[in-house]
């Protein structure tokens, strides 16, 4: 069974351009869930999918933005970017089953000079 | 919401057994996982504990949580090289969203 999978892998960006991030979930799994990994701050919660619509979304600015599409892979974009955007960007997927784990892709490395 | 808070770094050797301890503030927490990070890579899921459990085995994994003081630890038995990585905890907070602590990084030595 095929795991999570996000695209691109790495990514260079100026400070100002527009990104956007593409994640399929696993088979059978309906909830996407994006974080940011960004060096020595941790795993900071972003944007949750579920059955199509936005359900929670982390403290940050509008300029985070995604949607989830009926065969469930998910985009995130992010526009005006800034130097801190420099990160880890990872997809996560999940059953239906709201307490099922969340399994993780291998994320994509976004910097922006 | 939920704060997770974990060690920083960890040491042992190989052979040895390693004990990673986090701790959680929301006693809500159905669910409270161990993810493993290896450099470059994802987040794989370890194992996770349902938070009406006092302990779960998964070969030479075992997780312990004390509820009481809202505590939960992984221990690895017999640690190898390949257990070299950053170990996080996590719980499930308000809002179906994980919580993750800042991460626990494991050096194996030989």
């Amino acid at each position: 069974e095929a795991g999570v999978t996000q695209s691109p892998t790495h990514l260079i960006k100026t400070r100002g351009q527009q990104v956007t991030l593409r994640c399929s979930p696993i088979s059978g799994h309906t909830s996407v869930y994006w974080y940011q990994q960004a060096l020595g701050l941790g795993l900071q919660f972003l944007l949750w999918y579920d059955e199509g619509e936005e359900r929670n979304r982390g403290n940050f600015p509008p300029r985070f933005s995604g949607r989830q599409f009926p065969n469930y892979s998910s985009e995130l974009n992010v526009n005006a970017l800034e130097l801190e955007d420099s990160a880890l960007y990872l997809c996560a997927s999940r059953l239906r089953d709201r307490n099922s784990p969340l399994h993780f892709g291998n994320g994509t490395r976004l910097t922006v000079t | 919401g939920e704060d997770v808070e974990q060690s920083l770094f960890l040491s042992v050797r190989e052979g040895d057994s390693s004990v990673i301890n986090c701790t959680y503030t929301d006693s809500s927490s159905t669910y409270l996982y161990w993810y493993k990070q290896e450099p470059g890579a994802g987040l794989q899921l370890l194992t996770y504990i349902f938070s009406n459990m006092d302990m779960k085995q998964d070969q030479r994994l075992t997780v312990l949580l004390n509820k009481k003081d809202k505590h939960l630890s992984l221990r690895i038995a017999d640690t190898q090289t390949g257990d070299s990585a950053i170990y996080f905890c996590a719980g499930k907070a308000a809002g179906n969203k994980l919580t993750f602590g800042g991460g626990t990084r494991v050096l194996v030595k030989p």
